[in-house]
């Protein structure tokens, strides 16, 4: 089975910009996950889709949304950028619904805002 | 609330020399999982093991072994004769399966540098 991809690996944006990041699943996990890794936080949950259904979210402000079409393909988007949300954005699938089993991770989308 | 402690940041050790990597947990919940994942320079996380809290067995897997001890709230992780590919960056995580935000909570992570 292919991994789980994440598009694109790379993304430079300026403050205020908003940018969509994408993440397709492995084949038949129907979990998506998102995480945002920084030197400063470490990994931090952001949320999780199961069946085109937002079932959990992090501490995040709103300007982080996401969703996950019929085919379990995933995008988060961000809007207003800040400095702050330079990061790894880091997409997970997993068979369940739940992070409670093993989760199957992407390359991640280096984004860095100026 | 949960919290994932690894207060090693980052270990050193020469190559075929034996590691541990600390692991502290806290959760008030009796049902939990425990979880190591190893993310080495290409970025990907790649899973390790998972540990449910009724089962306190220690685990082998070739060279790495995990010593889970509820007393101590430990989930340590030791790699044996390391070899330089094991140079990566090591996170341990938890998860609640009483908790209803059903989140997964990482540690910082341990930077492990093999040296040749």
């Amino acid at each position: 089975k292919a991994g789980v991809t994440q598009t694109p690996r790379y993304l430079i944006k300026t403050r205020g910009q908003q940018v969509t990041l994408s993440c397709s699943p492995i084949s038949g996990h129907r979990s998506v996950s998102w995480y945002q890794q920084t030197p400063g936080q470490g990994l931090q949950f952001l949320f999780e889709y199961f069946s085109e259904t937002q079932r959990n979210k992090g501490n995040f402000p709103g300007r982080f949304s996401g969703r996950q079409f019929s085919n379990s393909r995933s995008e988060m988007n961000v809007s207003t950028l800040e400095l702050g949300d330079s990061a790894l954005y880091l997409c997970a699938s997993s068979e369940s619904g739940t992070s409670l089993y093993e989760q199957y991770f992407g390359p991640g989308t280096r984004l860095t805002v100026t | 609330a949960q919290k994932v402690t690894q207060a090693q940041t980052e270990i050193s050790v020469v190559e075929k020399e034996d590691v541990t990597l600390d692991c502290v947990y806290e959760t008030r919940d009796t049902t939990y999982y425990l979880f190591w994942y190893k993310q080495p320079p290409s970025g990907e996380l790649v899973f390790l093991i998972r540990r449910n809290s009724f089962d306190e067995q220690n685990e082998i897997s070739g060279r790495y072994s995990w010593n889970f001890q509820k007393s101590t709230s430990s989930f340590n992780f030791t790699i044996t004769a390391s070899q330089v590919v094991d140079s990566a960056v090591y996170f341990c995580a938890l998860s609640e399966a009483e908790n209803r935000d059903d989140k997964i909570i990482f540690g910082k992570g341990t930077r492990l540098h093999i040296l040749p």
